[in-house]
């Protein structure tokens, strides 16, 4: 059974704080994504890597680094956090295009992010 | 205009009825199309997954794309109290890459 974890539920921070939100997954997953939900806006994407060390933007990087050091592990960094950084942030992890689900996402519980 | 559009809801329905739930898009070039599924406080599941054109079945789940519309359906029969979730719709252009989510649309089915 896949199991995406998340480190933190709920977490509040004050602006300017750096946050770490980590993110580990027990299927060796190559595929980690991170995105953001907000009421009406849907997922969005903020970075997603598909090897180790690998990184690439997605549609709303801005704010945000990540790092993956680890096939299991995905951290999402918010270098200074902001009040519009305040959101749910979900973690996913997929297998690569090679297999015959790469379609599907498998995603963590999330985190609830308030930043005051 | 938004690459995917969906009704936020909230759908409220009877027990036992019917839902069909949908997405618009904008970009022809999608052809992968995914349903998933997201109860309060839980991070999505996939519900189901259709290649292009064509329907899905699966139990009491019926996905159907039509691609020259650029419109997507859910269908849940016999809907059950348990099927009460945020609902998403998912696409692709590449297979297992660059996805696109749809806002949601809240379902409550009532007993």
């Amino acid at each position: 059974d896949v199991k995406v974890t998340q480190s933190s539920r709920y977490l509040v921070k004050r602006t300017g704080e750096k946050v770490f939100l980590e993110c580990v997954q027990d299927m060796d997953h190559e595929n980690m994504f991170w995105y953001r939900q907000d009421p009406g806006l849907g997922l969005r994407l903020i970075y997603f890597s598909y090897d180790v060390k690998m990184k690439e933007k997605g549609d709303i990087p801005e704010g945000y680094s990540v790092s993956r050091e680890k096939k299991e592990r995905f951290s999402l960094i918010l270098e200074s956090a902001s009040t519009n950084q305040t959101s749910m942030y979900l973690c996913a992890s997929s297998f690569t295009t090679g297999t015959g689900s790469a379609y599907e996402q498998y995603f963590g519980p999330g985190t609830r992010l308030t930043v005051t | 205009q938004k690459e995917v559009e969906q009704d936020p809801g909230p759908l409220s329905v009877p027990e036992g009825a019917i839902v069909s739930l949908n997405c618009t898009y904008s970009n022809s070039a999608f052809q992968y199309f995914m349903w998933y599924r997201q109860y309060s406080r839980k991070g999505p599941e996939l519900l189901m997954y259709t290649y292009s054109s064509g329907n899905k079945e699966d139990g009491r789940f019926t996905a159907q794309v039509d691609k020259s519309s650029k419109y997507i359906s859910l269908f849940i029969r016999d809907s059950q109290p348990s099927d009460s979730a945020t609902y998403l719709c998912a696409m692709s252009r590449l297979y297992g890459q660059n996805f696109v989510f749809g806002p949601g649309t809240r379902l409550s089915v009532l007993p």
